[in-house]
């Protein structure tokens, strides 16, 4: 499957722990998105990055959260001290982007995580 | 006002019918438009870029009216299996970072 892979799919913590999900983007995409998904909204970014630079952060981002992408390929999220408002599903998405164009995104399946 | 804001839905049509869906978007600088659709429980998929002269795709046809600022998706002839919710979605001027509206939920009923 030459998809945009998350793991793990489901994730089940208890506040305070930390938590982290991987994500392995189509392997020529140079760009690759982290988005937070609620029930009935649509996608919140988080933050991008272009090969192995992180452009943006979403200001709406706590420092408890931190993405690296190190080598430009596979990206992990981390969320520290996890808390009950933290609990959505974390989609990430990656696409091949030149100057100025936009394309389309590829979205894995997402990692649902569950703070109880 | 919310950057990317669409028709609250749900929407409720019998099969056959045409259905429209509108977004409006703050951002006159905005240059790239797409709608996007996402079936319960899975990510979103694309399923169609929107075009400045509008363009169609079978069924669907999307418009963009940029002197309102607004983006329309027709959906003619639905089909139970149309029924997922529609997600309009806009690049935040030249940062390429895309700004998604919370989408419309779409029920075609038999």
């Amino acid at each position: 499957d030459t998809g945009v892979s998350q793991d793990p799919r489901h994730k089940i913590t208890k506040r305070g722990q930390n938590v982290t999900f991987r994500c392995d983007p189509i392997s020529e995409h140079n760009r690759l998105y982290w988005y937070r998904q609620t029930l009935g909204q649509g996608p919140e970014f988080l933050t991008y990055f272009q090969n192995e630079a992180q452009l943006e952060k979403s200001r709406l981002l706590s420092d408890r959260f931190s993405a690296e992408r190190p080598k430009g390929s596979f990206s992990t999220l981390e969320i520290q001290r996890t808390e009950q408002g933290d609990s959505a599903m974390y989609l990430c998405a990656s696409m091949f982007a030149w100057t100025g164009v936009t394309g389309e995104l590829f979205f894995g399946e997402g990692s649902r995580l569950t703070v109880l | 006002r919310k950057e990317v804001e669409q028709d609250p839905g749900p929407f409720n049509v019998p099969e056959g019918a045409t259905v429209a869906f509108n977004c409006t978007y703050s951002n006159s600088a905005s240059q790239s438009f797409f709608w996007y659709r996402q079936d319960c429980r899975k990510e979103p998929k694309l399923l169609m870029s929107v075009y400045s002269s509008g363009n169609e795709d079978g069924r669907f046809t999307a418009q963009l009216n940029r002197a309102s600022q607004y983006i329309s998706l027709l959906i003619r002839d639905s089909k139970l299996s149309d029924s997922a919710t529609y997600l309009c979605v806009v690049n935040k001027e030249s940062n390429y970072q895309l700004i998604w509206g919370a989408g419309t939920k779409l029920i075609i009923k038999p």
